[in-house]
Formats: structure tokens, C-alpha cells, sequence
């Protein structure tokens, strides 16, 4: 079975640009959660989908949105990209209801703002 | 306060001790992981414990719900255990959702 997988894996842009990272969950697994990962923040939860509805979202602006397909693949957008908004973006996979739960993650993008 | 501590930030071992990185949480949860991030970023799931102790190989992970902290024990520490290693929690009602520690950067030396 193949990981949980993220495109791209690295990415520069500049101010003001928006940016669309892919997370593509293991086959059959129906929740994918976002995280932004910093040095001075470590990790920090964006949102968490399952089957094409978010369930719950992290406390960061509207910039940071996402969806998520009927394939369960899912992506996240930010807009107005800030040069704070450089970080390491995983996605997991779950499987198994909360509390007795697994998680998958992949290896990240790694966005670079300019 | 930060929900979930872990100490301790950085830890030097020489091959073969016995290390021990601590979890402390201050909320209601669902569930602890214990995660292992190697240089490059990818992140692996080691435990996940509602209670006790669960044993994989060389580690060990325990968890006293009423004390509300959790360790990570590694026996016979290997140059490739040299990681960072993350506490995260499941918090309990409301949103459900996974609060991390700042992690444990472990380097073992041979």
C-alpha cells in the first residue's frame, strides 16, 4: 500500500502569492488532517477533513483554507502569502476512530516565502 | 503555559543507555502519540496510548492518565535512534484535536 502522499515537495514563492499543496491519503482512509511545522512554533494543527467535510480547524487566519475530494485526496490554500508563512506542511492519514486511532504521515512540503 | 511539555529539549546519549523523554499534558484527552521525526521531515507514528504501557522492539511508551504524563523509554540506544521525538495529545471534546510539544532532539552518539 502506498504512503500518504504530498506534492510538491518544495516550493518558493513571494508575497502576496497564493499557494495549493496536494495530500493524497492512503487508500481507504477517509480523514486527512493539515499541520504547519516552524522552529519557533513547532507543530500546529491547520484542519482535519473527513469524508469531504471539516470537522475541526486550528486557530489560523482565513488565509489557510482547504478541501477535500470524493477520492479523499485533499488540498490546502493559503493566500496572501507572508514571509511567517514559511514552514514545513505535512498531512496525515487516520484510520480508526478517535482515541484508538493510527496515523500516516506524509514527508511534508516545504514552502519557502520570499 | 503550553498544553504538552516535553522534556527534555535536547539529549546527547552515548550508544547503548537507557534514555527516558517525558510528556506532561494539562488537558482532558482521548489519546497520546508519540511521533519520530527524522532530518528531511518525515514523521512516523510510534504509540498511541489511551492507558498503560505499550512495548515495540527497544521502546517502551507508558502512560498515567490520573498524573496526566507519559514517557518514552529506549533501551540500548543505537546511533540511528537520533531523531527528534514529539508528544502529541488528543484533546478531549470539543474540537478533538492533536496539540504537540515542542519536541525532544535525541542524538546518540557510538
Amino acid at each position: 500500500k502506498a504512503g500518504v502522499t504530498q506534492t510538491p515537495r518544495y516550493l518558493i514563492k513571494t508575497r502576496g502569492q497564493q499557494v495549493t499543496l496536494s495530500c493524497s491519503p492512503i487508500s481507504g482512509h477517509r480523514s486527512v488532517s493539515w499541520y504547519q511545522q516552524t522552529p519557533g512554533q513547532g507543530l500546529q494543527f491547520l484542519f482535519e477533513y473527513f469524508s469531504e467535510t471539516q470537522r475541526n480547524k486550528g486557530n489560523f487566519p482565513g488565509r489557510f483554507s482547504g478541501r477535500q475530494f470524493s477520492n479523499s485526496r485533499s488540498e490546502m490554500n493559503v493566500s496572501t502569502l507572508e514571509l511567517g508563512d514559511s514552514a514545513l506542511y505535512l498531512c496525515a492519514s487516520r484510520v480508526g476512530p478517535l482515541g484508538v486511532e493510527k496515523l500516516f504521515f506524509g514527508s511534508g512540503t516545504q514552502l519557502s516565502v520570499l | 503555559k503550553n498544553e504538552v511539555e516535553q522534556s527534555p529539549q535536547n539529549l546527547t546519549a552515548q550508544e547503548g543507555e537507557f534514555i527516558t523523554i517525558n510528556c506532561s499534558y494539562s488537558v482532558g484527552i482521548s489519546a497520546l502519540h508519540w511521533l519520530q521525526q527524522h532530518p528531511g521531515g518525515g514523521i512516523v507514528s510510534l504509540f498511541m496510548l489511551s492507558s498503560g504501557k505499550k512495548k515495540h522492539g527497544r521502546l517502551i511508551a507508558t502512560i498515567n492518565i490520573q498524573e496526566k504524563h507519559s514517557s518514552l523509554h529506549i533501551t540500548a540506544s543505537h546511533p540511528r535512534d537520533s531523531a527528534v521525538y514529539i508528544c502529541a495529545v488528543r484533546v478531549q471534546g470539543g474540537s478533538e484535536k492533536l496539540v504537540f510539544g515542542k519536541g525532544t532532539k535525541l542524538t546518540v552518539n557510538p
